[in-house]
């Protein structure tokens, strides 16, 4: 069986341009979820779906992220205009939850790493 | 609000010792679930084990086991005869709606 499958596994950009990373989840996973890990902050959560529409997203970190659930198997994440501080490795994750409430084990991509020179 | 502490950044041990992974965490529900994930040096995450709130029965798994106690909001990992191939990042997680994760816990198995 597929898991999460997430692109590109690297990018590297400059300053200023526009980022898109991709994630499609398990096939009959309701929820999907968005972290960023970097050294210094560790594993935080920028946004969380469930059944495709946005439930939390207190985690995105400023204007400059979007991201987006249009059907149950695709998700994407936007970074305009990119910086250096956002270089880090972005996980997608998902799982089958009932309700909004997460309880189910979260199966996460390889993740995508991304740098801003 | 949530919050995982993993008060140990870094912990080197050498191979067959037995080592503990310590995890506190808070919450205000009476509903939640605990987690503990691996990050190998490869990079991905890898599930190890899920536990609700309602469960406070220890779990083995091979040389792995959790201590779970509400009492102390505390669930530790243990593995028993460490080896290299343990040589990962730890996180433990909390989840109420949403998983948060600790910062996880760097451990060195040496040869």
């Amino acid at each position: 069986d597929a898991g999460v499958i997430q692109s590109p596994r690297h990018e590297v950009t400059e300053m200023g341009q526009e980022v898109t990373l991709r994630c499609k989840p398990i096939s009959g996973h309701n929820s999907l979820f968005w972290y960023r890990q970097t050294m210094m902050r560790g594993l935080e959560l920028l946004i969380y779906f469930n059944n495709n529409v946005p439930i939390d997203d207190s985690g995105m970190p400023e204007d400059r992220f979007s991201a987006k659930m249009p059907n149950a198997s695709f998700s994407t994440l936007k970074i305009q205009p990119s910086e250096p501080r956002d270089s880090a490795v972005y996980f997608c994750a998902s799982s089958f939850s009932s309700g909004t409430t997460n309880t189910g084990e979260l199966f996460f991509g390889e993740g995508s790493r991304l740098t801003v020179l | 609000a949530q919050k995982v502490t993993q008060a140990q950044t870094e912990i080197s041990v050498v191979e067959k010792e037995d080592v503990t992974l310590d995890c506190v965490y808070e919450t205000r529900d009476t509903t939640y679930y605990l987690f503990w994930y691996k990050q190998p040096p490869s990079g991905e995450l890898v599930f190890l084990i899920r536990r609700n709130s309602f469960d406070e029965q220890n779990e083995i798994s091979g040389r792995y086991s959790w201590n779970f106690q509400k009492s102390t909001s505390s669930f530790n990992f243990t593995i028993t005869a460490s080896q290299v191939v343990d040589s990962a990042v730890y996180f433990c997680a909390l989840s109420e709606y949403k998983l948060v994760f600790g910062a996880g816990t760097i451990l060195r198995v040496k040869s």
